[in-house]
């Protein structure tokens, strides 16, 4: 079965240093999205992204986030000046059509961003 | 603002047993609700999918309800088994976002 891929699984920064964490998501699939986990906390939504450009964002995709689809293929988020609140779980997601019709969305296993 | 609670946050049972997680919603216009599974350290994989125009989806020994008026969705499963052991997610899907709760941690002991 298709399935949503993120590289790395654990990343390691220290404060002040940009990261990109990337995705492959499943290819027939046309909607991206980023959400994250703090650590006890609930999934959290980040963005959208569809059609070459981000659909919705949340209080938190502020401009120290930005998101790319640099090919056909990968789909990368960056973070230009992490901070230590920014240490959480960050998943990927893709799905055929939004995420509000029946068309469910597939998640990476996440990768583990730990800022120091 | 949009909230999903899930009551228990932890629940332990005897295999074997049938089971039911809570989850209640303040959206009254969601497009759809969902259900997934996260095992520790992983990702999280879809179980049930239910739009808002329907009451009920099945899978296997899961199914999953939901009660748009009052803004709760159950989950139920039957037969409970040791690999069913994880963290139970609801997330009410809106146009372009799902809000998630925070989960209930299903311990199922052979």
């Amino acid at each position: 079965e298709p399935e949503v891929t993120q590289t790395p699984s654990h990343q390691v920064t220290q404060m002040g240093q940009e990261v990109i964490l990337r995705c492959v998501p499943i290819s027939n699939h046309l909607y991206f999205y980023w959400y994250r986990q703090i650590l006890g906390q609930k999934v959290e939504f980040l963005v959208s992204f569809y059609n070459n450009e981000i659909s919705e964002k949340s209080e938190i995709f502020d401009d120290q986030f930005s998101v790319e689809r640099p090919d056909g293929s990968n789909f990368t988020l960056k973070i230009r000046s992490t901070k230590l609140e920014d240490s959480a779980m960050y998943f990927c997601a893709s799905s055929e059509a939004l995420a509000g019709t029946n068309s469910p969305l597939h998640f990476g296993n996440g990768t583990r961003l730990t800022v120091t | 603002k949009q909230e999903v609670t899930q009551i228990p946050a932890a629940l332990s049972v005897p295999e074997g047993e049938n089971l039911v997680l809570n989850c209640s919603f303040t959206d009254s216009a969601i497009y759809n609700l969902q259900w997934f599974r996260q095992d520790p350290g992983k990702g999280l994989t879809s179980l049930l999918l239910i739009q808002s125009s329907q009451r009920e989806q099945t899978s296997g020994r899961l199914n999953a309800s939901l009660d748009k008026s009052s803004g709760r969705s159950t989950l139920y499963i039957a037969a409970s088994q040791p690999g069913d052991s994880a963290t139970y997610l609801c997330a009410e899907g809106g146009s372009e976002k799902l809000v998630f709760g925070k989960g209930t941690k299903l311990t199922v002991n052979p």
